[in-house]
């Protein structure tokens, strides 16, 4: 069966710090895989997706980048935190056009 | 392009009763639609997901949501409530084609508070 993994679970960093979230999935190949950050009573925006291995694709502008090393692996990174980088993040994967699947959520505070 | 709207950020209800909570879409095509849940501190759960079909689609623990195309709905529907329902519920859509990738589009969701 599939599993993804997402770590850190809780992060507090310090504003101007670099930052390195990462997520594995286990279980599938060529995955698509998706950043979502979710912010209290705004729903959950989309960050980058890619389709493959070195493709990256950003849906908005921001502090942050994205980077897909091996296929199953998605780093979000960012070399400078702000404040308003605080969030709760969330990794997903899915097959094509069908559902997504979610990691369990890393929650960023920059202090 | 394809938004969602859930017009409940909370809805508070009693044990054992029922509940719906609202979900409507806006698209210029046919879209893929879904329910998601998440528990505090946790990531979201996929509730169930209406692709084609038949318009009424049963989920896990429960649930069940019905599309209706002209009303541009689906809403999700449990006709008794347990505490441990308590959550928060995403409404989510993908247009079903347009690349490979599935971009769901999500609402800003409804806390369901679940009473004794």
């Amino acid at each position: 069966s599939q599993t993804i993994h997402q770590w850190p679970a809780t992060l507090v960093q310090p504003v101007g710090s670099p930052l390195s979230l990462e997520c594995t999935v286990e279980g599938t190949s060529n995955p698509n895989l998706y950043w979502y950050r979710q912010a209290a009573g705004r729903g959950l925006q989309l960050l980058f997706y890619s389709v493959g291995i070195g493709q990256i694709s950003s849906e908005v502008p921001q502090n942050l980048s994205a980077s897909r090393p091996q296929d199953r692996q998605f780093i979000l990174s960012s070399k400078k935190l702000l404040l308003s980088d605080s969030g709760f993040y969330l990794c997903a994967w899915s097959v094509r056009r069908a559902e997504a699947f979610f990691g369990q959520g890393t929650r960023l505070t920059v202090v | 392009a394809q938004s969602v709207t859930q017009l409940d950020s909370q809805v508070p209800v009693f044990e054992e009763a029922p509940v719906e909570l609202r979900c409507n879409y806006s698209s210029s095509v046919s879209v893929y639609l879904f329910w998601y849940v998440q528990y505090p501190n946790q990531g979201l759960q996929l509730l169930l997901k209406y692709l084609s079909g038949s318009t009424l689609v049963k989920g896990i623990n429960g649930f069940e949501a019905e599309f209706n195309k002209s009303q541009t709905s689906f809403h999700l529907r449990k006709p008794s409530v347990h505490i441990s329902d308590t959550a928060e519920y995403f409404c989510a859509v993908s247009p079903p084609y347009g690349g490979a990738t599935n971009k769901l589009i999500f609402g800003t969701g409804t806390l369901l508070a679940v009473q004794p």
